[in-house]
């Protein structure tokens, strides 16, 4: 299993461009959760999704969206990207209910200049 | 709401020592506990969870954690450290809670020495 995908790795943009990071897991995992890690913050949480067409806000949504139209598809939008948007961003998948951890993916950094 | 604090930024061991990361958190009732390890460049990877009964738990690669509700403390061990160990560690804490969201601490960079 490939467990959770995320693309691109990397990636570099303009102030005030737009991108859409991309997150699918093949784990059948209703819960979806997109974090970005600053460093000697820890991971915050951005948006999460507890099903398909269900999303709701985390501790910090401003400047980002986000879709939830099938159980495998997770993807974080940035609309006008901005100096403080960059960050590595973080999407994990969890089976739900209280106590079940997380799946991570390996990340996307993204430096906005 | 909760939180969790991890006291240590870096800590520096020596091959083969133990280990001892600390992790406090902040939660009014009982808390579901993880400690995620992230090797660089990498995603996280969970060692271990705890959620009810025994209050040491075992984890992968040799980890365990034991749960103190009186210190609100969830601290990570490893009896003798492995060069392979050096990484950054996070301590997270879940709550009863709809979307099972978990609040992550600042992380413990650890280095370990030949």
């Amino acid at each position: 299993n490939a467990g959770v995908t995320q693309t691109p790795k990397f990636r570099i943009l303009k102030i005030g461009q737009s991108m859409t990071l991309q997150c699918t897991q093949d784990m059948n995992h209703n819960y979806m959760y997109w974090y970005r890690q600053d460093p000697g913050m820890g991971l915050k949480l951005i948006y999460y999704s507890v099903g398909a067409g269900i999303t709701d806000k985390g501790e910090v949504p401003n400047g980002y969206n986000v879709s939830r139209s099938t159980t495998e598809d997770f993807p974080l939008r940035l609309e006008l990207a901005a100096p403080s948007q960059t960050s590595v961003y973080f999407c994990a998948s969890s089976y739900g209910g209280q106590g079940y951890g997380y799946t991570f993916g390996s990340g996307t950094r993204l430096t906005v200049v | 709401a909760q939180s969790v604090t991890q006291p240590d930024i870096h800590i520096t061991v020596s091959e083969g020592a133990s280990l001892e990361l600390r992790c406090n958190y902040s939660y009014g009732a009982t808390p579901y506990l993880f400690w995620y390890v992230q090797s660089p460049g990498q995603g996280l990877q969970l060692l271990l969870k705890y959620f009810s009964g025994d209050t040491l738990v075992q984890g992968i690669k040799g980890f365990e954690a034991e749960f103190k509700r009186s210190q609100s403390s969830f601290n990570l061990r490893k009896p003798s450290v492995h060069w392979s160990d050096a990484a950054e560690y996070f301590c997270a804490v879940g709550a009863l809670n709809a979307g099972n969201m978990l609040t992550f601490g600042g992380g413990t960079r650890l280095m370990v020495k030949p």
